[in-house]
């Protein structure tokens, strides 16, 4: 059973369009995260979620929303995607907010051509 | 402010020979270290953590890695190197106080030669 999976697993896409990762954990965690791994795989976060609630928003632009309906869902949408947003996309979760042990998923490879 | 400094950004190792990846962290609270491993186009997998207590850490697939508090340091090290140990290392910093936020180094790939 995958503690935390995301899919799609690949995602090639056109300029303009919108799409949406989803993410889920099985692990009962309080808190999911979006980190972007870009194409020198520097990892940096983007958002944080902590039983729905949204706790860490770094400078992202505002085309991309997260969206978490439950503590162990964190969905991704991104609007109007621009080439720069060709990245892998990882999501992952911690027990606590303070426990930042983190669990990954296998990551979501998004191209936009 | 807290940031990592994985001060390589290639190991390369013959199999069999001893691992020493570099990390150097900055942290103005008391720090929570992680290394985690990616192998290609993979995820991101835990190997080790240290969390204030003991300062020697063993991990999975006969890594450690000694938190130096004098040295800001927090380097991975393996005695003997295996050719599936060839990925993707990150060192990774955290305090308490950040909602969980991970700080990721830069990354150091490791090559292990036959």
């Amino acid at each position: 059973d995958t503690a935390v999976s995301q899919t799609p697993k690949y995602l090639v896409t056109q300029m303009g369009n919108d799409k949406s990762i989803k993410c889920e954990q099985n692990l009962g965690h309080d808190t999911m995260y979006w980190y972007k791994q870009d194409s020198k795989k520097f990892l940096k976060i983007m958002f944080s979620y902590n039983n729905k609630e949204l706790i860490i928003n770094e400078t992202v632009p505002n085309r991309f929303s997260p969206k978490s309906p439950d503590k162990a869902h964190l969905n991704l949408h991104i609007n109007s995607l621009e080439l720069g947003d060709s990245a892998v996309y990882f999501c992952a979760s911690s027990l606590k907010r303070d426990r930042p042990e983190a669990f990954f998923g296998q990551g979501t490879r998004l191209t936009v051509v | 402010a807290q940031s990592v400094t994985q001060l390589d950004s290639h190991v390369s190792v013959s199999e069999g020979t001893p691992v020493l990846l570099r990390c150097n962290y900055s942290s103005s609270y008391s720090p929570s270290l992680f290394w985690y491993v990616q192998h290609p186009n993979k995820g991101l997998q835990l190997l080790l953590k240290y969390t204030s207590a003991a300062t020697l850490v063993k991990g999975i697939n006969g890594f450690e890695a000694e938190f130096k508090k004098s040295e800001t340091s927090f380097h991975l090290t393996k005695p003997s190197a295996h050719m599936s140990d060839a990925a993707e290392y990150f060192c990774v910093v955290s305090t308490n106080n950040q909602g969980g936020k991970l700080i990721f180094g830069q990354g150091t790939e490791l090559s292990v030669k036959p």
